[in-house]
C-alpha cells in the first residue's frame, strides 16, 4: 500500500458527461501528479501541483482541469467526455518535486 | 518534446537469469526515473537517477547523461519482477515516458 488513495476505483459514464476523480496524497507529501494510461497513448503526464499551486502542465486537454486543495488532496475534472478518454488515471505524490513518487491504484474510466 | 526509446520491447527470462533494459533519450534532461508496473497495474517508482549509478537490492541503474541513455539491471530475476518497466525523463517540468519493456519471468 503506497499510502496514496484514489476514488472511485472504476467509473463508467457516457460521452458528453463530466466526472471528477479524487486523489489523497501520502501524509506529508506536498506534490501531486496526474497521469493518464491508455492503450493508444501509453503513459502520459497530465499535470503537477505543489502545495496548492500548479507546477507543470503536460499533455492535458483543455476539457480537463485539476486543482489541489488546502488539505492537499487533488481533483481531476474531465468534461465533455469522448470515447478516447477511456483510460486508467493515476495520481502520484511526493514530498517535494523531483523526489520519489508514490502511486495510487488508479481510477479506471470507461466512456460508452 | 523529447523522444524516449526503450529496448527491448519484450523480454522473457528464466527465473534466476540477469537482464539489462535500456532507455535512450533524444535531448538533455534534468532527471530520469525508472518505474515498474506489475501485472495488476500498480506503478512503483524504482529509481530517481539523473546521472551515475544507484543500487537497490537486486536492481541497479546507471544513467550516462552525456550520452543520453540509462540502463536498468535486474539480477537473479524472480517471478515477482514480471511486469512492464518504464523509463521517464524530465525536461523542464515535463515528464516524457518511453513505451516500456514488458518482462516475463518464468519459474
Amino acid at each position: 500500500d503506497s499510502g496514496v488513495t484514489q476514488t472511485p476505483k472504476h467509473l463508467i459514464t457516457a460521452t458528453g458527461q463530466r466526472v471528477t476523480l479524487r486523489c489523497s496524497p501520502r501524509s506529508g507529501d506536498l506534490s501531486v501528479y496526474w497521469y493518464q494510461q491508455s492503450l493508444d497513448q501509453g503513459l502520459q503526464f497530465l499535470i503537477q501541483y505543489y502545495n496548492g499551486e500548479e507546477r507543470a502542465k503536460g499533455n492535458i486537454l483543455e476539457r480537463f482541469s485539476a486543482q489541489q486543495f488546502p488539505d492537499l488532496h487533488s481533483e481531476l475534472n474531465l468534461s465533455s467526455l469522448e470515447l478516447g478518454d477511456s483510460a486508467l488515471y493515476f495520481c502520484a505524490s511526493s514530498v517535494v518535486y523531483g523526489a520519489t513518487q508514490y502511486f495510487g491504484p488508479g481510477t479506471r474510466l470507461t466512456v460508452l | 518534446g523529447i523522444q524516449v526509446e526503450q529496448s527491448p520491447p519484450d523480454l522473457i527470462l528464466q527465473e534466476g537469469a540477469n537482464s539489462t533494459l535500456r532507455c535512450n533519450f533524444s535531448d538533455s534532461v534534468n532527471n530520469l526515473q525508472w518505474f515498474h508496473q506489475n501485472p495488476w497495474g500498480q506503478l512503483i517508482n524504482l529509481f530517481y537517477i539523473p546521472s551515475g549509478t544507484k543500487q537497490n537490492g537486486r536492481l541497479s541503474a546507471t544513467t550516462v547523461a552525456t550520452e543520453r541513455y540509462s540502463l536498468l539491471y535486474i539480477s537473479s530475476s524472480q517471478t515477482t519482477d514480471s511486469g512492464v518497466y518504464f523509463c521517464a525523463v524530465v525536461a523542464g517540468n515535463q515528464f516524457y515516458f518511453g513505451t516500456g519493456t514488458s518482462l516475463t519471468v518464468i519459474p
